[in-house]
């Protein structure tokens, strides 16, 4: 079961310029989480945001949670090269205490120089 | 340093034989969790465990097998049985708790030929 789906599949920036993805999901959720996952590697955890929380930063990390919406983005401000990789949306199913997190598709970021 | 390990990083087995993959973790995590990563897509769940001597299925159970007989270890086996192997194999660990994000081993290529 694919519980949430992100949007676009694909994004391609020059650097300095801010990313935003998006992801969408289907039933009430615990909290949602993003993560990183450079090609060939294993993924990163970035941040996470619990359901009752709208917005949270970590660096030049923002993402927001629109519950009544089903959906959440994240957005990278100033990117770097670096930053040239997949994120994933993962969620934490409501009232389902010991089950995995499913994730999405996931958008794959390029950042050019 | 804590983290985990998965290994080897790439192996090649012919069609019809079973083999297993390692994932071994000291971050002293209660929670393990085997997934799949196929090019372009998602992670999905195939297996995962909150404790030792316990496991529950994922949605792509079909075809492999694990075991969780130490806490630091979570093998999993992929049988013959199992139609289309060939994929990018990830273990996660996780403290216990719907807020602990997944920690990631950088993965196992298995290519069955």
């Amino acid at each position: 079961s694919q519980q949430g789906e992100e949007d676009p599949q694909a994004l391609s920036i020059q650097e300095g310029e801010n990313a935003t993805m998006n992801c969408s999901y289907k039933t009430s959720i615990n909290n949602l989480q993003w993560y990183r996952q450079n090609s060939g590697r294993g993924l990163v955890h970035l941040i996470l945001i619990r359901s009752n929380e709208r917005e949270k930063h970590s660096g030049r990390l923002r993402v927001t949670l629109d519950t009544s919406k089903k959906s959440s983005s994240l957005l990278i401000t100033a990117s770097r090269a670096a930053d040239t990789a997949s994120y994933f949306c993962a969620t934490a199913l409501a009232n389902q205490a010991g089950t995995a997190l499913i994730f999405g598709k996931g958008t794959t970021l390029s950042v050019s120089s | 340093d804590g983290g985990i390990t998965q290994s080897p990083k790439y192996l090649f087995r012919k069609e019809g034989q079973n083999v297993t993959l390692s994932c071994e973790q000291n971050l002293n995590h209660d929670a393990m969790y085997w997934y799949r990563q196929d090019p372009g897509q998602g992670l999905r769940l195939i297996y995962y465990s909150q404790i030792v001597n316990d496991f529950q299925k994922g949605d792509i159970a079909e075809g492999y097998s694990v075991s969780r007989e130490k806490k630091e270890s979570f093998p999993l086996t992929v049988t013959s049985a199992q139609k289309n192997p060939t994929a990018f194999y990830l273990c996660a660990s996780s403290g216990t708790g719907a807020i602990s994000p997944l920690h990631f081993g950088n993965g196992t290529r298995l290519t069955v030929t």
